[in-house]
C-alpha cells in the first residue's frame, strides 16, 4: 500500500511554454501533499505544501504566480510551471501524508527546458 | 530553525562490513523522525519512523535507534544492492507536516 504516482516521469519543454505535473495517491486519501524540487546532488527542497480544497502554502522564495499548484481531490494535486525557463530544469517530487504521519514520495518528474 | 545534520556526506563499504549512518537534529520539540532512502533519479523511498527517544526500528538488514540529539541507521552485513543515497528528515510539533531533510549519506557497497 501507500503508493504514490507522478507523470509524466520526464518531460521536455521549450522556453516560454507551461507544463503540468501530476501527481496521485493510488491507494490512498490524502488530504495533504507536498511538492519538491531537487537539484543534482542536493536534498530535497521543499517548494509548497498541497492541502485538498484550498490554496496551496509556498515557501519562502518560491514564486506563486509561477509554480501552480491544484489539489482538487483526495488523490489529485498538480503543479504547473508556467513560462517555464532553462533555470526551472530540475527533479519534481511530490509526496502525500499517509496514515500515522508517514509521508510517501512518487518517483519524480524530470523537467528539462530548452 | 530546524536542522538535520548527516554523516558521513558519502561512505565506501565492503560486501558484509557492517557500519553506522549518523543523524543529528535539532528541532523545536520532534514529532518524528524519518529515514528515507534514494536510488539516483528515483523519489525517496520510505523506511523507518521513529517517534521517541529509545525506539529502534528494523527491516532485514537496516536498524533505525534514537536518541534526544540523533538517530543512527545502522547497516549489518550490507549487500551491493543497499547502495544508494539515504536520507533523514524531522518533523516538528505544532501543527505542519512538513519534513526538514538533511542533506543524504551516499553509501557505496563493493562486491
Amino acid at each position: 500500500g501507500a503508493v504514490v504516482s507522478q507523470h509524466p516521469s520526464r518531460v521536455i519543454c521549450k522556453s516560454g511554454t507551461s507544463v503540468k505535473i501530476e501527481c496521485r495517491s493510488l491507494d490512498f486519501q490524502a488530504t495533504t501533499m507536498f511538492w519538491y524540487r531537487q537539484f543534482p546532488k542536493q536534498s530535497l527542497m521543499l517548494m509548497a505544501t498541497s492541502n485538498e480544497g484550498s490554496k496551496a502554502t509556498y515557501e519562502q522564495g518560491v514564486e506563486k504566480d509561477k509554480f501552480l499548484i491544484n489539489h482538487a481531490s483526495l488523490t489529485l494535486s498538480t503543479l504547473t510551471v508556467t513560462s517555464a525557463h532553462p533555470e526551472d530544469s530540475s527533479f519534481y517530487i511530490c509526496s502525500a501524508i499517509h496514515r500515522d504521519l508517514e509521508q510517501y514520495f512518487g518517483p519524480g518528474t524530470r523537467l528539462t527546458v530548452t | 530553525e530546524d536542522q538535520v545534520t548527516q554523516s558521513p556526506e558519502a561512505l565506501r563499504l565492503q560486501e558484509g562490513e557492517s557500519s553506522s549512518l549518523n543523524c543529528s537534529y535539532t528541532v523545536s520539540g520532534l514529532r518524528g523522525l524519518f529515514w528515507y532512502r534514494q536510488d539516483p533519479g528515483k523519489g525517496p523511498e520510505f523506511l523507518f519512523t521513529l517517534y521517541s527517544a529509545g525506539e529502534e526500528k528494523e527491516k532485514e538488514r537496516l536498524k533505525a535507534t534514537l536518541t534526544k540529539k540523533e538517530s543512527f541507521l545502522h547497516i549489518t552485513a550490507p549487500k551491493p544492492e543497499d547502495s544508494a543515497t539515504y536520507l533523514c528528515a524531522v518533523q516538528a510539533q505544532g501543527g505542519s507536516e512538513k519534513l526538514v531533510f538533511g542533506k543524504g549519506t551516499k553509501l557505496t557497497v563493493n562486491p
